[in-house]
């Protein structure tokens, strides 16, 4: 049962454009969200988060969008760049608990 | 400035042999977590533990998998008799203090476990 969902595996985009990065939940009861970015052979590295009482929040190149009735959100990322290209890990949290449900996954190449 | 550290990296086990994951968190962490990745999946959190605790353990399996953090040493993730369907790779994280806000669970480089 996949709470937290990333229904494209991979994604390329060109170097210089915008990268978008989509997210689906099923729990209401997520209340905040994070993005981490994972290179081969290493672990997660958190990028940005959103409390659901947002609905956007931006850290230079990242902005984090969510839309809490579609149960929806996405990474933006712009202007891409090669070191960009990595495995992009959505995930979630309840009620000021500790442990992050992840997603699967989104594969992100940059093209030159 | 030592992150997460975790060892061994690889580990090969035959079916039926204990494995032993390390991890040390970051100077001054209390809070770890382990998390296990089967291959083309997601993390999934296994336990939470603070030291001599065992906080929350409602993603470890049910038999054969224990974790602790004791006062002095690393944390110890033990998976006895194991399976091919243990191969994985397995995370640790620290972080300073309870709770997701402004509060970066920060990740180590993984133990990755293959059961021949």
């Amino acid at each position: 049962d996949q709470q937290v969902k990333q229904n494209s595996p991979s994604l390329s985009v060109q170097e210089g454009r915008i990268s978008i990065l989509n997210c689906d939940y099923t729990n209401s009861m997520f209340d905040y969200f994070l993005w981490y970015k994972k290179y081969p052979a290493e672990g997660p590295t958190f990028l940005i988060s959103i409390s659901s009482i947002k609905d956007k929040n931006e850290d230079g190149r990242f902005t984090v969008f969510l839309n809490k009735s579609a149960k929806h959100l996405s990474l933006h990322i712009v202007p891409s760049q090669p070191g960009d290209s990595a495995v992009y890990f959505c995930a979630a949290s309840e009620n000021r608990d500790d442990k992050i449900i992840f997603g699967k996954g989104t594969r992100l190449h940059i093209l030159p | 400035n030592a992150g997460v550290m975790q060892n061994p990296r690889h580990l090969v086990r035959r079916r039926g042999q204990e494995a032993r994951l390390r991890c040390s968190p970051m100077k001054g962490h209390s809070h770890v977590y382990w998390y296990r990745q089967l291959p083309e999946e997601g993390l999934k959190f296994m336990v939470y533990l603070q030291k001599e605790n065992i906080i929350d353990e409602s993603g470890m399996p049910k038999e054969r998998f224990s974790a602790e953090f004791p006062k002095e040493g690393p944390s110890i993730l033990r998976i006895q008799q194991v399976v091919r369907g243990d191969s994985a790779a397995y995370f640790c994280a620290s972080s300073l203090r309870q709770g997701l806000r402004d509060n970066e669970q920060f990740f180590g480089p993984g133990t990755r476990l293959t059961v021949l």
